[in-house]
């Protein structure tokens, strides 16, 4: 089944303690990309890969990270959460930029 | 900077009925636009997209407008059905080099009453 996984669905965590949010995507997609959910926010866009090795901001990348070195995968890890991150976390994919992404089921995470 | 707006939280309509969700936009440089809808505790699944050189997409119940000089889009749904009833985001993307960067609106809540 093509689909685009999320691990863990749900963290709660402890503001400074380093965490890493898993992507993971069957459908040999080049594009992936990580957004954040907040109440009357809508969906702000943290960083996008275009390809293997090419990553790039979005609309709020501060306080994350992220990596591209095998085509499937794309984690989201933030070396220090604050409360401020905590949010419901979708990750997407997409065979390009230019088309409708596939969004994974989300991650809730609370940072105490 | 919210360059993505949808200025109606929620929208309430009967089964059968047309329902309008709005979406406007200020970046000029956005050339694609898409709706998706989401239903709770899941992801967000792409319903409809258009480009800027159309006015209008059409698809099943579904229909896209897109009024450019106004810098608007809206999402009909003809005839409604309960299960139409989720979040529905608007997004936009730009030309050129950042195509990659999607940009969404607040989402409107759509309830349709059986």
């Amino acid at each position: 089944e093509a689909q685009v996984t999320q691990n863990p669905r749900y963290l709660i965590t402890v503001t400074g303690k380093k965490l890493t949010v898993t992507c993971s995507q069957n459908m040999n997609h080049e594009y992936m990309s990580w957004y954040r959910q907040d109440p009357g926010l809508g969906l702000r866009q943290i960083y996008y890969s275009m390809n293997v090795e090419v990553t790039d901001k979005g609309d709020v990348p501060e306080g994350y990270k992220v990596s591209r070195k095998e085509k499937r995968n794309f984690p989201l890890i933030l070396e220090s959460p604050s409360p401020n991150q905590t949010s419901l976390y979708f990750c997407a994919s997409s065979p390009s930029g230019k088309r409708p992404q596939y969004f994974g089921p989300g991650t809730r995470l609370l940072v105490l | 900077d919210q360059q993505v707006k949808q200025n109606s939280p929620s929208l309430s309509v009967q089964e059968g009925r047309i329902s309008i969700l709005n979406c406007d936009y200020t970046n000029s440089m956005f050339d694609y636009f898409l709706w998706y809808k989401k239903y709770p505790a899941e992801g967000p699944t792409f319903l409809i997209s258009i480009s800027s050189i159309k006015d209008k997409n059409e698809d099943g119940r579904f229909t896209v407008f897109l009024n450019k000089s106004a810098k608007h889009l809206s999402l009909h749904i003809v005839p409604s059905q309960p299960g139409d009833s989720a979040v529905y985001f608007c997004a936009a993307r730009a030309s050129g080099t950042s195509y990659g960067k999607l940009t969404f609106g607040q989402g409107t809540i759509l309830t349709v009453h059986p």
